[in-house]
C-alpha cells in the first residue's frame, strides 16, 4: 500500500535561518506531489506542485523553493526564512490526473 | 480565477440533529467539487466528489450550478462526525498532468451530545 512520509513534524526557526522539510512517497512511482501551506484563517494554499523528477511548479510567488531530487521526494526549501513563513505545510501526492490527494501528516513551521 | 467560500468557521450541532455544512465556489467553466475532511489527529482525507452522486458516512452533496454551491449534508449528526470539512474546485489541468485542487478556509463541525 501507498504511504506518504514528512519530516520534520514540528519546527521553530528563526528568522533569516534555512529551511528543509522533507517529503517521500512509498508503495506508488511517478506520483504528482504537491506542497500546501495552511496560514491561521486561510484555506490550504498550493505552493508548488511537481509532474516528474526536477519538474517544479510554483503556484505563488515566495520566499521558498521545492525540489525533486529523486521520484518519490519532494523537498521544501527556503535559504532566509520570514516570519510569514510560518504555517502548516502538507505534501500530498496524487496519481498522475487524480483529484484524489492523500496528505501526509503535516509540518508545522514556527518562525521567531 | 477559482474560488472557494466556506462561510462558516465553526458549526456545533446536536446529535441527531440535521447537518449542512456550506461551500460556494467561483469559477468560469466548469468545476469538479471536493469535499476532504479532517478527524482529530488524523490526516486530511477525500470525504466524497460530486461527480460521484454517493453517499458516504451518511453524508451528500449536490452541486447546483445555478447558486454555485457545493453543500455537505447529513440528516442526522452522530459524535463521531466531529471534524474539519474543506470543500475543494479542480477547475483545471496542471501544465503537464496535475490538476490544481483550489480549497476553502474549512469548516469545523462539533457535534454536541
Amino acid at each position: 500500500s501507498q504511504t506518504i512520509h514528512q519530516w520534520p513534524a514540528t519546527l521553530v526557526q528563526p528568522v533569516g535561518s534555512p529551511l528543509s522539510l522533507e517529503c517521500t512517497v512509498e508503495g506508488t512511482s511517478n506520483p504528482n506531489l504537491y506542497w500546501y501551506r495552511q496560514a491561521a484563517g486561510r484555506g490550504l494554499q498550493l505552493l508548488f506542485y511537481s509532474v516528474g523528477i526536477g519538474q517544479i511548479s510554483s503556484e505563488v510567488p515566495q520566499n521558498l523553493s521545492a525540489s525533486r531530487p529523486q521520484d518519490r521526494q519532494f523537498i521544501l526549501s527556503s535559504k532566509k526564512l520570514l516570519l510569514s513563513d510560518s504555517g502548516f505545510y502538507l505534501c500530498a501526492w496524487s496519481v498522475v490526473g487524480s483529484d484524489n490527494l492523500y496528505f501526509g501528516p503535516g509540518t508545522r513551521l514556527t518562525v521567531t | 480565477a477559482q474560488r472557494v467560500t466556506q462561510p462558516e468557521k465553526l458549526l456545533s450541532v446536536f446529535k441527531g440533529a440535521p447537518v449542512e455544512l456550506k461551500c460556494n465556489y467561483s469559477y468560469s467553466g466548469s468545476p469538479e467539487l471536493f469535499w476532504y475532511v479532517q478527524y482529530s489527529r488524523q490526516r486530511l482525507q477525500l470525504l466524497l466528489r460530486h461527480i460521484s452522486r454517493e453517499s458516504i458516512k451518511g453524508f451528500t452533496a449536490d452541486l447546483n450550478k445555478g447558486e454555485t454551491s457545493f453543500h455537505l449534508k447529513k440528516p442526522f449528526a452522530q459524535e463521531e462526525d466531529s471534524a474539519m470539512y474543506y470543500c475543494a474546485l479542480s477547475g483545471g489541468g496542471l501544465t503537464g498532468g496535475g490538476n490544481k485542487l483550489t480549497f476553502g478556509t474549512g469548516t469545523q463541525l462539533k457535534v454536541e451530545l
